[in-house]
């Protein structure tokens, strides 16, 4: 079990450019999870993959946001047209559902500042 | 919506004192309760849970009761080390069990713990 992996861990970059971010999850887990984290804030929820469909996506991922999960391995999460209320953490997680409850495992997230 | 709110930090302790961070919450039907710890460096990783009203999660000395009449899920150690210096926080998953990984957490709350 090496963990979930993000990358980058830190992302700077201008308003108006676009950037990735990468998250490997936990190889045999079947959920992906992103989330958010702004400064003195807990973590807030953004979408989820079980394998590689998108199954929810919160209202607070704008049309700029659009995350991809394909063959249900690795995820990741695209911001275009950045603005500067991006700039947060964001967190990967992921999980292994097989009927009962299964820990989600968090990454160390990636920070993105946006100038 | 659902929502959670912890009391206000930081907290600053000394080694062996008595810890409460009040966690209460706002949901609709039996959601599952959850405290989340993040070391300084280090991903959140899951601290403890309860699932149904009155259950009481405990790890690593820390507990913490589901009490659906307050709707409270309080978390306490009765003797904090520094090792336990880290962000705490409380997080609950809507009723239903198949959504366990889309949470809903608070701000948290820093403890300081000093020798």
């Amino acid at each position: 079990d090496t963990g979930v992996s993000q990358d980058p861990r830190h992302k700077i970059t201008k308003r108006g450019q676009n950037v990735t971010f990468r998250c490997d999850p936990i190889s045999e887990h079947n959920r992906l999870y992103w989330y958010r984290q702004t400064l003195g804030q807990g973590p807030e929820f953004l979408t989820y993959f079980q394998n590689e469909a998108q199954l929810e996506k919160s209202r607070l991922l704008s049309d700029r946001f659009s995350a991809e999960r394909p063959k249900g391995s690795f995820s990741t999460l695209e911001i275009q047209r950045t603005e500067q209320g991006d700039s947060a953490m964001y967190l990967c997680a992921s999980s292994q559902v097989t009927g009962g409850y299964s820990p989600l495992h968090f990454g160390n997230g990636t920070r993105l500042t946006v100038t | 919506g659902d929502s959670v709110t912890q009391m206000e930090g930081p907290v600053t302790l000394s080694e062996e004192a008595f810890l409460t961070i009040n966690c209460t919450y706002t949901a609709t039907g039996y959601p599952s309760l959850f405290w989340y710890v993040q070391y300084p460096g280090e991903g959140l990783q899951l601290l403890l849970k309860a699932t149904k009203a009155d259950d009481k999660g405990s790890n690593k000395g820390f507990e913490a009761t589901y009490r659906k009449e307050t709707t409270s899920f309080h978390l306490e150690k009765g003797s904090v080390q520094v090792s336990d210096s880290a962000v705490y926080f409380c997080a609950l998953t809507p009723d239903g069990g198949t959504s366990y990984g889309k949470l809903t957490f608070g701000q948290g709350t820093i403890l300081t713990v000093h020798p």
